[in-house]
């Protein structure tokens, strides 16, 4: 079972907008609609941000936004402000081994 | 609302068992599956396994040999054993419990994680 793929670095200046993608296989991403999105600031515990592809938890902004084609999950954040600086992991469900994970993607906002 | 914390050893000498408690406030351990995950430091988030309270496991096929999960609803605990332990093990781990309306797949709450420390 191999981790997600994500890029292991983004960047974007304050207000525009960026987008992590997550790609996997038809094991896990391309089957299921089980893919969920964590935020992680240094020394700070993963934060969910989104869950099943698209679904916002309560109290997660809305510029906090899922979708998924195919193998490729992905993670759009608009209006970049300083405090989305953190790193991203996808996590996605993969049936008789339950989950994995990606690598993780260190955004960087300009 | 929910909260966990992880408690246990920061460090435990090659070849011995690595053993971590998570304890769950602030509402019932029942009828959730509860998860272990683990970061090296400066890597990404692994999947360690869950449990349900029914003391149901998966593991991650990688440390299956190594890893023993248990549950004590009585105390609203769940806790996780790794056998035989190198270096390698060495990480922040977190406890988190695990939602889905149809499979159980993403984690949320998450515990502030404890690191633990391989070494002699």
């Amino acid at each position: 079972q191999s981790a997600l793929t994500q890029p292991a670095s983004v960047s974007g200046s304050p207000g525009q907008s960026i987008t992590i993608s997550c790609t996997g296989t038809s094991s896990d991403v391309g089957s299921y609609n089980l893919v969920s999105w964590y935020q992680q600031h240094p020394g700070k515990a993963p934060k969910l941000m989104i869950y099943e592809v698209s679904k916002r938890p309560s109290g997660v902004s809305n510029r906090f936004s899922g979708s998924k084609s195919g193998n490729t999950a992905s993670l759009t954040i608009s209006g970049l402000q300083a405090e989305d600086e953190a790193d991203y992991y996808c996590c996605s469900y993969a049936g008789s081994s339950p989950v994995v994970f990606g690598g993780g993607t260190k955004l960087t906002v300009l | 609302q929910v909260q966990l914390q992880e408690s246990g050893p920061g460090l435990v000498k090659p070849s011995e068992t690595l053993s971590l408690t998570c304890t769950v406030s602030g509402g019932s351990i029942s009828s959730y599956y509860w998860s272990w995950i683990r970061q090296p430091a400066g890597k990404g988030l692994e999947w360690i396994g869950r449990i349900y309270t029914s003391g149901s496991t998966n593991y991650n096929p990688s440390l299956k040999s190594r890893v023993t999960m248990s549950v004590d609803t009585s105390k609203n605990q769940f806790s996780l054993k790794l056998s035989s332990v190198t270096a390698a093990d060495t990480a922040v781990y977190y406890c988190a419990r695990v939602r889905g309306d149809i499979v159980p797949n993403w984690f949320d709450p998450w515990g502030q994680g404890t690191l633990v420390t391989v070494s002699s």
